[in-house]
């Protein structure tokens, strides 16, 4: 039973515009959400994260939303880059004691054409 | 390097085999994971240490699995009597391990393990 869920397997986008990429959980003891991005045949490197005592977290073209009532959260990438094309995972763990277990979603592959 | 790295990073071997995968954590770390990725999948939790112990292994999927961290720094997970099933990229990650709070994971390149 998939506790977290990527229902898009993958995004194109044009260079320039907005990428949303969506997440879903279902275990509502998950306190604290991460993205990592993954490039072939690296590992995944850590993008951004929220707790959820907070709505919003922004870093530079990067935003991640958090609604904990619809269980849901989305990344932005504005404005999206060529670079930016890559795996995205979401991924969620408990907070203070149990916050070493991350609970992966399948990914969203995200193209950014130019 | 700064970073996790992994040895080897690809590895091919014959069903019924014995394996032994390598980790090396970013200085200072003193938590330790072990994931496995099979193709079309986000990575699974298999263990965790922190410092030398195991503090949760219960995602190795049987008793084949076993993992070590003798010296708090360095790890390595060895399979046994290796499956075709087995085959995945096996992940590394480390992190500060600290108590209570956020805690970003740092992951390496990983090993692509092929069962044959």
């Amino acid at each position: 039973d998939q506790q977290v869920k990527q229902n898009s397997p993958s995004l194109s986008v044009q260079e320039g515009r907005i990428s949303i990429l969506n997440c879903d959980y279902t275990n509502s003891m998950f306190d604290y959400f991460l993205w990592y991005k993954k490039y072939p045949a690296e590992g995944p490197t850590f993008l951004i994260s929220i707790s959820s005592i907070k709505d919003k977290n922004e870093d530079g073209r990067f935003t991640v939303f958090l609604n904990k009532s619809a269980k849901h959260l989305s990344l932005h990438i504005v404005p999206s880059q060529p670079g930016d094309s890559a795996v995205y995972f979401c991924a969620a763990s408990g907070y203070g004691g149990s916050n070493y277990k991350l609970t992966f979603g399948k990914g969203t592959l995200l193209t950014v054409n130019p | 390097g700064a970073g996790v790295s992994q040895t080897p990073s690809n590895k091919v071997t014959e069903k019924g085999k014995y394996v032994e995968l390598r980790c090396d954590p970013i200085s200072g770390h003193t938590a330790l994971y072990w994931y496995r990725q099979s193709l079309g999948q986000g990575p699974e939790f298999l263990i965790y240490f922190q410092g030398t112990g195991a503090a949760d292994d219960s995602g190795l999927p049987n008793d084949r699995f076993f993992a070590v961290r003798p010296e708090g720094s360095v790890s390595t997970l060895k399979i046994q009597r290796t499956e075709r099933g087995d085959s995945a990229v096996y992940l590394c990650a480390s992190s500060l391990g600290l108590a209570g709070g956020a805690n970003e994971q740092f992951f390496g390149p990983g090993t692509r393990l092929t069962v044959l």
